[in-house]
Protein backbone atom coordinates (compact mmCIF):
# COMPACT_ATOMS: atom_id res chain seq x y z
CA UNK A 1 0.00 0.00 0.00
CA UNK A 2 1.18 3.57 -1.11
CA UNK A 3 2.43 5.37 2.76
CA UNK A 4 0.82 8.67 1.32
CA UNK A 5 -2.62 10.35 1.34
CA UNK A 6 -2.99 13.29 -1.46
CA UNK A 7 -6.43 15.30 -2.81
CA UNK A 8 -7.80 13.36 -5.73
CA UNK A 9 -7.85 16.39 -7.18
CA UNK A 10 -7.00 20.31 -7.49
CA UNK A 11 -7.69 22.97 -9.99
CA UNK A 12 -4.80 25.70 -10.71
CA UNK A 13 -5.52 28.95 -12.87
CA UNK A 14 -2.92 29.11 -15.63
CA UNK A 15 -0.20 31.46 -14.56
CA UNK A 16 -0.13 31.01 -10.68
CA UNK A 17 1.55 28.80 -8.44
CA UNK A 18 0.24 24.91 -7.76
CA UNK A 19 0.68 23.86 -4.46
CA UNK A 20 0.06 20.33 -4.33
CA UNK A 21 -0.26 18.50 -0.57
CA UNK A 22 0.90 15.22 0.40
CA UNK A 23 1.07 13.25 3.81
CA UNK A 24 3.41 10.67 4.83
CA UNK A 25 3.50 10.78 8.37
CA UNK A 26 4.46 7.20 8.77
CA UNK A 27 8.03 8.06 6.64
CA UNK A 28 10.93 6.79 8.11
CA UNK A 29 14.51 8.43 8.64
CA UNK A 30 15.72 6.78 6.13
CA UNK A 31 13.10 7.38 3.22
CA UNK A 32 13.28 9.88 0.71
CA UNK A 33 9.92 12.03 -0.70
CA UNK A 34 9.76 11.82 -4.78
CA UNK A 35 7.55 13.12 -6.83
CA UNK A 36 6.97 12.61 -10.35
CA UNK A 37 3.70 13.29 -12.41
CA UNK A 38 2.05 11.97 -15.42
CA UNK A 39 0.28 13.41 -18.22
CA UNK A 40 -2.06 11.38 -20.30
CA UNK A 41 -1.08 8.11 -21.80
CA UNK A 42 2.87 8.78 -21.03
CA UNK A 43 5.35 7.23 -18.81
CA UNK A 44 5.44 8.93 -15.49
CA UNK A 45 8.20 12.02 -15.04
CA UNK A 46 10.41 12.82 -12.19
CA UNK A 47 10.12 16.07 -10.81
CA UNK A 48 11.71 16.14 -8.08
CA UNK A 49 13.00 14.40 -4.45
CA UNK A 50 14.78 15.04 -0.83
CA UNK A 51 14.76 13.78 2.67
CA UNK A 52 14.33 16.36 4.74
CA UNK A 53 16.02 20.00 3.10
CA UNK A 54 13.80 21.77 0.66
CA UNK A 55 15.07 21.18 -2.76
CA UNK A 56 14.25 23.48 -6.16
CA UNK A 57 15.26 22.80 -9.87
CA UNK A 58 13.90 23.91 -12.95
CA UNK A 59 10.30 22.40 -12.44
CA UNK A 60 9.27 22.77 -8.97
CA UNK A 61 9.85 23.14 -5.54
CA UNK A 62 9.57 20.50 -2.66
CA UNK A 63 8.85 21.97 0.97
CA UNK A 64 9.43 19.22 3.82
CA UNK A 65 7.65 19.98 7.12
CA UNK A 66 10.51 19.87 9.88
CA UNK A 67 8.70 16.94 11.47
CA UNK A 68 8.21 15.30 7.41
CA UNK A 69 5.23 14.19 8.20
CA UNK A 70 4.02 16.18 5.00
CA UNK A 71 5.60 17.88 2.18
CA UNK A 72 4.35 20.23 -0.98
CA UNK A 73 5.34 20.35 -4.09
CA UNK A 74 5.30 24.14 -6.06
CA UNK A 75 4.50 24.72 -9.25
CA UNK A 76 5.61 28.56 -9.44
CA UNK A 77 4.25 29.48 -12.94
CA UNK A 78 1.53 26.65 -14.03
CA UNK A 79 1.02 26.18 -17.51
CA UNK A 80 -1.71 24.34 -19.75
CA UNK A 81 1.05 21.50 -20.41
CA UNK A 82 1.66 20.80 -16.79
CA UNK A 83 -1.89 19.34 -16.42
CA UNK A 84 -1.30 15.79 -15.18
CA UNK A 85 -1.73 13.35 -12.35
CA UNK A 86 0.51 14.05 -9.50
CA UNK A 87 2.10 11.24 -7.44
CA UNK A 88 4.10 11.25 -4.23
CA UNK A 89 5.70 8.52 -3.61
CA UNK A 90 7.99 7.82 -0.17
CA UNK A 91 10.87 5.17 -0.62
CA UNK A 92 14.22 4.27 0.91
CA UNK A 93 16.96 3.80 -1.02
CA UNK A 94 17.53 0.46 -0.97
CA UNK A 95 18.86 -0.66 -4.28
CA UNK A 96 16.29 -2.43 -6.22
CA UNK A 97 13.46 -1.05 -4.07
CA UNK A 98 10.19 -0.33 -6.16
CA UNK A 99 7.59 2.28 -6.17
CA UNK A 100 4.12 1.86 -5.07
CA UNK A 101 1.90 4.52 -6.65
CA UNK A 102 -1.04 5.62 -4.85
CA UNK A 103 -3.82 7.38 -6.85
CA UNK A 104 -2.25 11.16 -7.03
CA UNK A 105 -3.34 14.31 -6.78
CA UNK A 106 -5.16 15.29 -10.29
CA UNK A 107 -4.05 18.58 -11.33
CA UNK A 108 -6.14 20.58 -13.96
CA UNK A 109 -4.78 23.94 -15.02
CA UNK A 110 -7.31 26.25 -15.78
CA UNK A 111 -6.54 28.69 -18.65
CA UNK B 1 18.18 13.01 -16.86
CA UNK B 2 18.48 8.96 -17.74
CA UNK B 3 16.68 7.73 -20.55
CA UNK B 4 14.85 4.27 -20.58
CA UNK B 5 12.76 3.41 -24.12
CA UNK B 6 9.90 1.15 -24.52
CA UNK B 7 8.89 -0.40 -27.67
CA UNK B 8 6.82 -0.75 -29.59
CA UNK B 9 4.35 2.12 -27.82
CA UNK B 10 0.95 0.67 -29.16
CA UNK B 11 0.29 -2.93 -30.16
CA UNK B 12 -2.95 -4.75 -31.66
CA UNK B 13 -2.99 -8.05 -31.71
CA UNK B 14 -5.43 -11.09 -31.92
CA UNK B 15 -6.70 -12.86 -28.98
CA UNK B 16 -4.31 -16.15 -28.12
CA UNK B 17 -1.62 -14.59 -29.99
CA UNK B 18 1.82 -13.76 -27.88
CA UNK B 19 3.78 -9.99 -28.18
CA UNK B 20 6.71 -8.59 -26.63
CA UNK B 21 7.55 -5.26 -25.33
CA UNK B 22 10.91 -3.98 -24.80
CA UNK B 23 12.78 -2.23 -22.06
CA UNK B 24 16.07 -0.38 -22.73
CA UNK B 25 17.85 1.96 -20.71
CA UNK B 26 19.70 4.16 -23.70
CA UNK B 27 22.46 5.54 -21.49
CA UNK B 28 22.59 4.00 -18.20
CA UNK B 29 23.21 0.16 -17.03
CA UNK B 30 20.83 -0.88 -15.32
CA UNK B 31 20.91 -4.34 -13.05
CA UNK B 32 17.11 -3.91 -11.81
CA UNK B 33 13.77 -2.68 -13.79
CA UNK B 34 10.36 -2.65 -12.52
CA UNK B 35 7.43 -3.49 -14.93
CA UNK B 36 4.30 -2.02 -14.27
CA UNK B 37 0.32 -1.93 -15.19
CA UNK B 38 -1.98 0.95 -15.44
CA UNK B 39 -5.62 0.05 -16.11
CA UNK B 40 -7.64 3.33 -17.40
CA UNK B 41 -8.41 5.86 -14.77
CA UNK B 42 -6.61 3.78 -12.05
CA UNK B 43 -2.69 4.42 -10.69
CA UNK B 44 0.14 2.33 -12.11
CA UNK B 45 0.47 -1.32 -10.29
CA UNK B 46 3.44 -2.99 -10.06
CA UNK B 47 3.86 -6.58 -12.00
CA UNK B 48 7.07 -7.82 -11.14
CA UNK B 49 11.15 -6.70 -10.53
CA UNK B 50 13.59 -7.41 -13.39
CA UNK B 51 16.58 -8.59 -12.38
CA UNK B 52 19.42 -9.31 -14.97
CA UNK B 53 21.16 -12.66 -15.18
CA UNK B 54 18.27 -14.01 -12.59
CA UNK B 55 14.76 -14.94 -12.23
CA UNK B 56 11.95 -12.16 -12.06
CA UNK B 57 10.23 -11.57 -8.99
CA UNK B 58 6.78 -11.85 -9.12
CA UNK B 59 4.15 -9.82 -6.85
CA UNK B 60 1.65 -11.43 -5.90
CA UNK B 61 -1.77 -12.12 -8.37
CA UNK B 62 0.39 -11.71 -11.57
CA UNK B 63 0.99 -14.99 -13.19
CA UNK B 64 4.49 -15.44 -13.96
CA UNK B 65 3.64 -17.94 -16.83
CA UNK B 66 1.50 -15.58 -18.43
CA UNK B 67 3.97 -12.86 -18.00
CA UNK B 68 7.29 -13.33 -19.23
CA UNK B 69 10.45 -11.53 -18.27
CA UNK B 70 13.41 -11.79 -19.00
CA UNK B 71 16.63 -9.36 -18.34
CA UNK B 72 19.33 -11.02 -20.55
CA UNK B 73 21.67 -7.49 -20.53
CA UNK B 74 22.05 -4.75 -18.37
CA UNK B 75 20.29 -2.76 -21.12
CA UNK B 76 17.64 -4.66 -22.22
CA UNK B 77 14.23 -6.55 -20.11
CA UNK B 78 11.54 -7.75 -22.12
CA UNK B 79 8.22 -8.62 -21.18
CA UNK B 80 6.19 -11.52 -23.48
CA UNK B 81 2.26 -11.04 -22.31
CA UNK B 82 1.61 -15.11 -23.58
CA UNK B 83 -1.81 -16.39 -25.24
CA UNK B 84 -2.94 -12.71 -24.97
CA UNK B 85 -6.73 -12.15 -23.67
CA UNK B 86 -9.02 -8.96 -24.41
CA UNK B 87 -8.54 -8.49 -20.30
CA UNK B 88 -4.69 -8.10 -20.67
CA UNK B 89 -5.63 -4.82 -22.51
CA UNK B 90 -3.59 -2.31 -20.46
CA UNK B 91 -0.68 0.10 -20.57
CA UNK B 92 2.52 -1.47 -19.71
CA UNK B 93 5.06 0.71 -18.25
CA UNK B 94 8.85 -0.32 -17.19
CA UNK B 95 11.30 1.79 -15.08
CA UNK B 96 14.74 1.09 -14.27
CA UNK B 97 17.41 2.68 -11.31
CA UNK B 98 20.45 4.50 -12.67
CA UNK B 99 23.08 2.78 -10.17
CA UNK B 100 25.14 4.58 -8.03
CA UNK B 101 22.23 7.65 -7.73
CA UNK B 102 20.22 8.72 -4.82
CA UNK B 103 17.35 6.32 -6.15
CA UNK B 104 15.00 8.14 -8.45
CA UNK B 105 13.65 5.61 -10.90
CA UNK B 106 13.36 6.63 -14.67
CA UNK B 107 9.99 5.38 -16.72
CA UNK B 108 9.69 4.71 -20.17
CA UNK B 109 7.16 5.93 -22.55
CA UNK B 110 4.66 3.21 -22.52
CA UNK B 111 3.33 0.68 -24.13
CA UNK B 112 -0.55 0.37 -25.44
CA UNK B 113 -1.93 -3.50 -25.75
CA UNK B 114 -4.85 -3.80 -26.94
CA UNK B 115 -6.19 -7.61 -27.53
CA UNK B 116 -9.36 -8.26 -29.80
Amino acid sequence: DAKTTQPPSMDCAEGRAANLPCNHSTISGNEYVYWYRQIHSQGPQYIIHGLKNNETNEMASLIITEDRKSSTLILPHATLRDTAVYYCIVRATNYGQNFVFGPGTRLSVLP
Amino acid sequence: GAVVSQHPSWVICKSGTSVKIECRSLDFQATTMFWYRQFPKQSLMLMATSNEGSKATYEQGVEKDKFLINHASLTLSTLTVTSAHPEDSSFYICSAREGGGTGELFFGEGSRLTVL
